[in-house]
């Protein structure tokens, strides 16, 4: 099955650093790489997501680039916020038929601090 | 749109009861419904994936007969925790795809529910 490692387990930025959080997977079949962002307590809330048919992806300060070849995706978030603290999930999917159902495989998690 | 709800919230029990979690769509179709369980500070583990009207698959070390999953509809999926013990309290969260909803593989999360077993 898919495994997905995730880098940093933590991370610590001041307000207005670029933060970076890698990933990398080991199933090539994988075409779908979310990533989530979790409060404590809460949900996991869906911020941006890749398919494997794209390199990059942006939407305002949140950027995810992948090298499929390298299997391996990063999500890059600048000008950040306090508000960005949280733990952060990558995660990966494939469709494969039969009962996979694009089945998420998700990574261990950073937990992102801004202080201001 | 895409709204996930769970029921309960928060659930405490004695050890050795059943609890039953339930997680609905509201606004779509979920042809798939997946269940989760976090422990404290980890990441999310899936536990199984359920199909409208079929039997739910589980992954591996997952007791089907402790875990028990039914869809009965296309907006409804239920967790049973069976004969809890303190081991169980964790984290239990559901998430929902469906096909006519999304092009992709994308999965909407229900908000979560805290077991704790006494």
């Amino acid at each position: 099955g898919e495994n997905v490692e995730q880098h940093p387990s933590t991370l610590s930025v001041q307000e207005g650093d670029s933060a970076v959080i890698k990933c990398t997977y080991s199933d090539s079949a994988s075409n779908y790489f979310p990533w989530y962002k979790q409060e404590l307590g809460k949900r996991p809330q869906l911020i941006i997501d890749i398919r494997s048919n794209v390199g990059e992806k942006k939407d305002q300060r949140i950027a995810v680039t992948l090298n499929k070849t390298a299997k391996h995706f990063s999500l890059h978030i600048t000008e950040t916020q306090p508000e960005d603290s949280a733990v952060y999930f990558c995660a990966a999917s494939y469709n494969a038929g039969g009962t996979s159902y694009g089945k998420l495989t998700f990574g261990q998690g950073t937990i992102l601090t801004v202080h201001p | 749109g895409a709204v996930v709800s769970q029921h309960p919230s928060r659930v405490i029990c004695k050890s050795g009861t059943s609890v039953k979690i339930e997680c609905r769509s509201l606004d779509f179709q979920a042809t798939t419904m997946f269940w989760y369980r976090q422990f404290p500070k980890q990441s999310l583990m899936l536990m199984a994936t359920s199909n409208e009207g079929s039997k739910a698959t589980y992954e591996q070390g997952v007791e089907k007969d402790k875990f028990l999953i039914n869809h009965a509809s296309l907006t409804l999926s239920t967790l049973t925790v069976t004969s809890a013990h303190p081991e169980d309290s964790s984290f239990y969260i559901c998430s929902a795809r469906g096909g006519l909803l999304n092009s992709y593989n994308e999965q909407f999360f229900g908000p979560g529910t805290r077991l704790t077993v006494l």
